[in-house]
């Protein structure tokens, strides 16, 4: 596509619920990252994928946080028993190759609401 | 750990007059430094300064980077109410994922 595409747009959930997000990157794009923001924050690294090599995990906050990646297209970050604290905006980006080279290209975010 | 410090972090002002954002890095192996702009939700990127390419300018945005002070500048001039949006500062290093800063909030008065 032509950018970035997140769905759902928004989403509220309620506590201990798993939810889901997806991201569609640029066709092309080899390299795919998913980020947090919380109110007032900036952007936390959650997981980066590149191509078929093992994807870097260093910034999953706990091991209810996961994320695949179907070769370079979709992308899927899932939340398992989701806390109030987990309620952010989830933004996901894609850049051709590994390197941010003109900036990734970042998708219009899922805001997650956990009540 | 990479880390970007952003200052200030909320800054008020009037139509017309100049500002300038702050960005300090620390990162292992520095590849780039870029600014975004996030009006809403996705961050637009505004432009990305390397070794080779410290000064970058477009129309009333520009910046530089000083690779000695571990620094970068964001100066607009002549701002307008559509300039308000937050700013980010991220670095590239040999990680290959970008470390933002917290961002500056700017609002700009009429």
């Amino acid at each position: 596509g032509a950018g970035v595409s997140q769905s759902p747009s928004n989403k509220v959930t309620e506590k201990g619920k798993d939810v889901e997000l997806r991201c569609d990157p640029i066709s092309g794009h080899t390299a795919l990252y998913w980020y947090r923001q919380r109110l007032g924050q900036g952007l936390e690294f959650l997981i980066y994928f590149q191509g078929n090599s093992a994807p870097d995990k260093s910034g999953l906050p706990s091991d209810r946080f996961s994320a695949e990646r179907t070769g370079e297209s979709v992308s899927t970050l899932t939340i398992q028993r989701t806390q109030q604290e987990d309620s952010a905006v989830y933004l996901c980006a894609s850049s051709l190759l590994g390197y941010a080279g003109n900036g990734y290209t970042f998708g219009s975010g899922t805001r997650l609401t956990v009540v | 750990e990479d880390k970007v410090v952003q200052s200030p972090l909320s800054l008020v002002v009037h139509e017309g007059d100049t500002v300038t954002l702050n960005c300090s890095y620390e990162v292992t192996n520095f590849r780039s430094l870029l600014w975004y702009k996030q009006e809403k939700k996705a961050p637009t990127f505004l432009f990305m300064l390397t070794s080779s390419g410290i000064e970058k300018k477009s129309g009333r945005l520009s910046s530089i980077l000083d690779k000695k002070e571990l620094s970068s500048i964001l100066n607009i001039t002549a701002t307008q109410t559509g300039d308000s949006a937050i700013y980010l500062c991220a670095v590239e290093g040999a990680s290959e994922k970008l470390v933002f800063g917290k961002g500056t909030k700017l609002t700009v008065n009429p």
